[in-house]
């Protein structure tokens, strides 16, 4: 089955404390982003990546990392956590040539920083 | 940069009543409109796009939106809402190729009672 996968689904941290959501897709997407959700403002674009080794900030960068070193996987990084990083995240992928297909979403990582 | 602005935050209207949420965005170029569609609990899941040529597009569960390049409005539709529709619908963006990610709106609370 063609999809995304995230993980962990939820996770409840410390401040400061590093972590990694992971970020997996099956379906030889070139294109991957990462979104934050929050109540009342949406989804607000964190890191996008064009392809391997080729990413780039989005709109609320500040606290995070990515990398992309093999193609189907995204990882996003919180080297400190801060209780502002509560929410609700999401990657989504979209292949190269397509700009109509939209983007594929997984299934979301609740993110509680304490 | 790109925004858009989704008008209504929080709808409530009765099973079969008729449902039409607004959407503007601001971009002059070629764009890709969506609208997503998330269940509570759920991830992001596509409801329609408009990609070129006829500005009517239907999409899944009945639903329809109408592009409007004059008025820069990308308006969703849905003839008689079901008590199933009870969601959070977000209205998105990609311009161009649509390598760096979606812009999204902030998000339509609808609430159906039946």
């Amino acid at each position: 089955e063609a999809q995304v996968t995230q993980n962990p689904r939820y996770l409840i941290t410390v401040t400061g404390k590093k972590l990694t959501v992971t970020c997996s897709q099956n379906m030889n997407h070139e294109y991957m982003s990462w979104y934050r959700q929050d109540p009342g403002l949406g989804l607000r674009q964190i890191y996008y990546s064009m392809n391997v080794e080729v990413t780039d900030k989005g709109d609320v960068p500040e606290g995070y990392k990515v990398s992309r070193k093999e193609k189907r996987n995204f990882p996003l990084i919180l080297e400190s956590p801060s209780p502002n990083q509560t929410s609700l995240y999401f990657c989504a992928s979209s292949p190269y040539g397509q700009p109509n297909y939209g983007y594929t979403f997984g299934s979301g990582t609740r993110l509680t920083v304490v | 940069a790109q925004s858009v602005s989704q008008h209504n935050h929080h709808v409530i209207l009765s099973e079969a009543a008729s449902l039409e949420l607004g959407c503007n965005y601001s971009y002059g170029g070629t764009v890709n409109l969506f609208w997503y569609v998330q269940y509570p609990g759920q991830h992001l899941q596509l409801l329609l796009k408009y990609f070129s040529g006829d500005p009517l597009v239907k999409g899944i569960k009945g639903f329809e939106a109408e592009f409007i390049k004059s008025k820069f409005s990308f308006n969703l539709r849905k003839p008689s809402v079901q008590w199933s529709d009870t969601a959070e619908y977000f209205c998105a963006v990609n311009k161009g190729g649509g390598a760096d990610g979606l812009t999204f709106g902030k998000g339509t609370h609808l609430i159906i009672q039946p």
